[in-house]
C-alpha cells in the first residue's frame, strides 16, 4: 500500500540551527510529494511540493528533493527561526488515479528556541 | 486565510448524539475533502467529493456520512458518537479532483465527545 514515515519528534533546535526532518515513503504508483505545515491553532498550509524524481521543492528557505532511489523527501532549512515552530507533515498522493487524496505521515513537532 | 471556511469551530456533545460539520470551499474549487486528525490515528483521509459526486472513500466509519451540495459546500454528518470520535476534523478543497493540485485546508472543527 501507500504510506509515509516521518522521524519522530519533537525536534528542539536553537535559532539559526540547521534543520533536517526525515521522510520516506512507500507507493504502489507514481507519487507526488508534499510538505505541509501546521502552526498552533491553525489548519494545514502547503509548504512545498515535488511532482517527479529529482525535483526540488522550495519555499521560505525550506527545501526538499524527491529522491526516487531512496524513496525519500527530507525537509531541510539552513537557519531556523522561532517563527518556524510548528508541526510539519510529509504527504503523498498518487498521480493518475481518480483521486488525489493525501496520505500523511505522523507529523514532526519542531520547537525553535531563541 | 486559505479561503476555506468551516463551522462550527468547536463542538462539544455527548455520546450517542449526532452532529453536522459544515465546509465552504474556496471560490472556484470543485473538490472537497474531509480529514480527521486525532492523537492516536494521526491525519487520516475520510472522503472526497468532486462537483457533487463522491470521488473516493478512505477510513470513514459507517456512522459517518457526507455530501456536497449544488452550491459546492459540504457537510460531514457524524452519528451515534463515541468518545473515540473526539478529534479535529479538517475540510480541504482544490480546483480539480486528481493530480498534484494543491489542497487548501480550513481551520478545522474540534469535536469533543463527553
Amino acid at each position: 500500500g501507500n504510506s509515509v514515515t516521518q522521524m519522530e519528534g519533537p525536534v528542539t533546535l536553537s535559532e539559526e540551527a540547521f534543520l533536517t526532518i526525515n521522510c520516506t515513503y512507500t507507493a504502489t504508483g507514481y507519487p507526488s510529494l508534499f510538505w505541509y505545515v501546521q502552526y498552533p491553532g491553525e489548519g494545514l498550509q502547503l509548504l512545498l511540493k515535488a511532482t517527479k524524481a529529482d525535483d526540488k521543492g522550495s519555499n521560505k528557505g525550506f527545501e526538499a528533493t524527491y529522491r526516487k532511489e531512496t524513496t525519500s523527501f527530507h525537509l531541510e532549512k539552513g537557519s531556523v527561526q522561532v517563527s518556524d515552530s510548528a508541526v510539519y507533515f510529509c504527504a503523498l498522493n498518487i498521480v493518475g488515479g481518480a483521486t488525489n487524496k493525501l496520505i500523511f505521515g505522523t507529523g514532526t513537532l519542531l520547537a525553535v528556541q531563541p | 486565510d486559505s479561503g476555506v471556511t468551516q463551522t462550527p469551530k468547536h463542538l462539544i456533545t455527548a455520546t450517542g448524539q449526532r452532529v453536522t460539520l459544515r465546509c465552504s470551499p474556496r471560490s472556484g474549487d470543485l473538490s472537497v475533502y474531509w480529514y480527521q486528525q486525532s492523537l492516536d490515528q494521526g491525519l487520516q483521509f475520510l472522503i472526497q467529493y468532486y462537483n457533487g459526486e463522491e470521488r473516493a472513500k478512505g477510513n470513514i466509519l459507517e456512522r459517518f456520512s457526507a455530501q456536497q451540495f449544488p452550491d459546492l459546500h459540504s457537510e460531514l454528518n457524524l452519528s451515534s458518537l463515541e468518545l473515540g470520535d473526539s478529534a479535529l476534523y479538517f475540510c480541504a478543497s482544490s480546483v480539480g479532483g486528481g493530480g498534484a493540485v494543491e489542497q487548501f485546508f480550513g481551520p478545522g472543527t474540534r469535536l469533543t465527545v463527553l
